[in-house]
């Protein structure tokens, strides 16, 4: 049982390049997020979707776009990398029972370096 | 919107003392909480969730916490640390139906021999 896996785990881009990173989870939940961490800031919420094919903006959404084609896979893009975007990125994913939430489970994290 | 707020980055503390970790939210009708640890170059591991019931909520590696819905507060409890507690402390929270998280900014706990 793999819970969340993303990949990659590492990477560095040019300014400008894109890129996407993939989240994929084995536990059927329906919903599934992405936070980016940064020193003093926390985890903060990039995009987040409450079931296949939905997608919503999160706290710091500008410079990314998500998709959730199906419902085990949560894609983050990068369209035209920055060095703001240099960060530690984690997916997450969690299920609910009725307004109670459960299994809130995140992927070991992607570094993600832009120069 | 809801707000979560950990007013200390660092807490250095000796090997088996007692420490607390504050954690303080803004106001809901209705919450859930949550406390995680992340060791370093690691992922975020669930330490324990209050949901509903018992305000007082035992987690793994010995970390309790109490649920203050006057004082609005969530602060995590060791009776004893150890050398390997040593790892950044987030607290989160969520609101009922917005099916999403909101994290503070972490506690950096450093145990010291």
């Amino acid at each position: 049982n793999a819970g969340v896996t993303q990949t990659p785990k590492f990477r560095v881009l040019k300014t400008g390049q894109s890129m996407t990173l993939l989240c994929a989870q084995d536990m059927n939940h329906e919903y599934m997020y992405w936070y980016r961490q940064d020193p003093g800031m926390g985890l903060r919420l990039i995009h987040y979707s409450v079931g296949e094919g939905t997608t919503a903006k999160g706290e710091v959404p500008d410079g990314y776009n998500v998709s959730r084609l199906k419902k085990q896979n949560f894609l983050l893009g990068l369209e035209s990398a920055a060095p703001s975007q240099t960060s530690v990125y984690f997916c997450a994913s969690s299920y609910y029972k009725g307004p109670q939430p459960y299994g809130y489970t995140f992927g070991s994290g992607t570094r993600l370096t832009v120069v | 919107a809801q707000s979560v707020t950990q007013l200390d980055s660092q807490v250095p503390v000796f090997e088996e003392a007692p420490v607390e970790l504050r954690c303080n939210y803004s106001s809901s009708v209705s919450v859930y909480l949550f406390w995680y640890v992340q060791y370093p170059n690691q992922g975020l591991q669930l330490l324990l969730k209050y949901l509903s019931g018992s305000t007082l909520v035992k987690g793994i590696n010995g970390f309790e916490a109490e649920f203050n819905k006057s004082q609005t507060s969530f602060h995590l409890r060791k009776p004893s640390v150890h050398i390997s507690d040593t790892a950044e402390y987030f607290c989160a929270v969520s609101d009922s139906g917005t099916y999403k998280y909101i994290f503070g900014t972490g506690t950096r706990l450093k145990v010291l021999a």
